[in-house]
C-alpha cells in the first residue's frame, strides 16, 4: 500500500507563473514531510520541509502547506523558472524511525518559457 | 565539502555475479542510508547507519544483499547472485543531526543481464 501517494505524474506551467504540486498521505505517523528535487542523473536534492506542528513553511520562491485533516501536502514555486523543470518527489517520515523515508512516485515538472 | 560520492556510477553485470558499491558520506556525517529506485518509482528505504552501527533493515534487503560501514565513514552495499530484478538505481545519503534532511549522491545504476 502506498502510504505516499503523488496522483499527477506530470505539470506544465508557464514561466512566471504559480507551480503547484500536490502530495496526499495515508501513514497517521508521519509527523516530517520534506520535498526533494531531481535532476537527470543526479541524486534527489532536499528543496524544503515541514513538520506536522506547522500548516506552513515559506523558503524564497517555495512554499509548503500541510492540511494534517485532509492528510494532503502542497509545493508551491512561485515563480516558476525554466530552471525548476525537474521531479519533484514528496517524502514522509515517522518520528519513531530512524530517518526512514517514504517517497511518492513523483511529479515531473516542466516550466516552458 | 564534495557531497556525497557513489563509485562506481554505472555496472553491468550478468545475472548470478556478485556485484559491490560504494558510498562515500559528507564527512562530518554519521547517519549514513541506502535507497534503491526503480523505473517510476520513488526511492525506497533499504537501511541505515549510525557510525558504525547497522540499525535498521527493510524488509526489501533480502539474505543476497549486505551492507557496511567498518569504521564509520564509508559504506559498501554487496548484492550477491545478482537477478534481474535487482537492476534499479542504488542511492546513498548521508546526514547530520537532522535524520530527515538527507543529503543523496548521484546513485550506481545497476544493470543486470
Amino acid at each position: 500500500d502506498q502510504q505516499v501517494k503523488q496522483n499527477s505524474p506530470s505539470l506544465s506551467v508557464q514561466e512566471g507563473r504559480i507551480s503547484i504540486l500536490n502530495c496526499d498521505y495515508t501513514n497517521s505517523m508521519f509527523d516530517y514531510f520534506l520535498w526533494y528535487k531531481k535532476y537527470p542523473a543526479e541524486g534527489p536534492t532536499f528543496l524544503i520541509s515541514i513538520s506536522s506542528i506547522k500548516d506552513k513553511n515559506e523558503d524564497g520562491r517555495f512554499t509548503v502547506f500541510l492540511n494534517k485533516s485532509a492528510k494532503h501536502l502542497s509545493l508551491h514555486i512561485v515563480p516558476s523558472q525554466p530552471g525548476d523543470s525537474a521531479v519533484y518527489f514528496c517524502a514522509g517520515a515517522d518520528g519513531g524511525s530512524q530517518g526512514n523515508l517514504i517517497f511518492g512516485k513523483g511529479t515531473k515538472l516542466s516550466v516552458k518559457p | 565539502d564534495t557531497g556525497v560520492s557513489q563509485n562506481p556510477r554505472h555496472k553491468i553485470t550478468k545475472r548470478g555475479q556478485n556485484v559491490t558499491f560504494r558510498c562515500d558520506p559528507i564527512s562530518e556525517h554519521n547517519r549514513l542510508y541506502w535507497y534503491r529506485q526503480t523505473l517510476g518509482q520513488g526511492p525506497e528505504f533499504l537501511t541505515y547507519f549510525q557510525n558504525e552501527a547497522q540499525l535498521e533493515k527493510s524488509r526489501l534487503l533480502s539474505d543476497r544483499f549486505s551492507a557496511e560501514r567498518p569504521k564509520g565513514s564509508f559504506s559498501t552495499l554487496e548484492i550477491q547472485r545478482t537477478e534481474q530484478g535487482d537492476s534499479a538505481m542504488y542511492l546513498c545519503a548521508s546526514t547530520g543531526d537532522s535524520a530527515y534532511e538527507q543529503y543523496f549522491g548521484p546513485g550506481t545504476r545497476l544493470t543486470v543481464t
